[in-house]
């Protein structure tokens, strides 16, 4: 497996399940990414990790727990979801955190598509 | 914080014509704007960037130029083709300030026909 994967493509849960999203990247990076996406809107970040270590987080509720255990896996847990968290997360990688570097380039996973019901 | 506002929402061309989308920034801190390209069921891809020290750059048949007096950049594709049909997300962001990831723009959805 080459580049960012990221299981399960599709998940539907209910408001009071608790799930997982895993991310891995085999590129050798050193910073890693969750982004939601919603129709009609733009791409939200949501987590930066940086070494295992998070250096960024947008404000985003407490029902996502992020976990980066390595510098290779991201996990996003979720639990007590609403309906307005349907929504397609990526996970994204880069070489390096500091923005424009030469190693920069944030390569996505294909996502993986949450329903909420 | 950086606001990106991305325009048309949805573009359609016919194939060999010139596509053009056009993006506005809020931070003028912001130096650094990459464009994505994300097509149907698939990831986002960079296909093209830019830094403030430059005003235009080019690959191929697409190029990107910025404004930073007006804090404006945008995306040309020449001679378009169906393959080109995808969604084009702009961002920005400041160089250099650890754990800054992009803003992106909302989105344009390009439609090439045949």
């Amino acid at each position: 497996e080459t580049g960012v994967t990221q299981t399960p493509r599709h998940l539907v849960m209910g408001m009071t399940n608790k799930k997982s999203l895993k991310c891995e990247q085999h590129l050798g990076h050193n910073a890693m990414y969750w982004y939601k996406q919603s129709a009609k809107k733009p791409l939200e970040l949501m987590f930066v990790y940086s070494l295992e270590e998070r250096v960024e987080n947008n404000s985003v509720p407490s029902r996502f727990s992020p976990e980066c255990p390595n510098s290779s896996h991201l996990f996003l847990h979720l639990h007590t979801l609403q309906p307005e968290d349907s929504a397609l997360y990526l996970c994204a990688s880069s070489q390096d955190v500091y923005a424009g570097g030469a190693g920069w380039e944030q390569f996505f996973g294909p996502g993986t598509r949450l329903t909420v019901l | 914080g950086e606001n990106v506002e991305q325009h048309p929402s949805t573009l359609s061309v016919q194939e060999g014509d010139s596509a053009v989308i056009k993006c506005t920034y809020s931070d003028s801190a912001s130096n650094y704007f990459p464009w994505y390209k994300q097509e149907l069921g698939k990831r986002p891809q960079l296909i093209i960037d830019i830094r403030s020290n430059v005003g235009e750059k080019k690959d191929q048949r697409i190029a990107v130029t910025l404004n930073k007096t007006a804090k404006h950049f945008s995306l040309h594709i020449t001679e378009t083709q169906p393959e080109d049909s995808a969604v084009y997300f702009c961002a920005a962001s400041p160089l250099n300030q650890a754990g800054t990831a992009l803003i992106f723009g909302k989105g344009t959805t390009l439609s090439v026909s045949s």
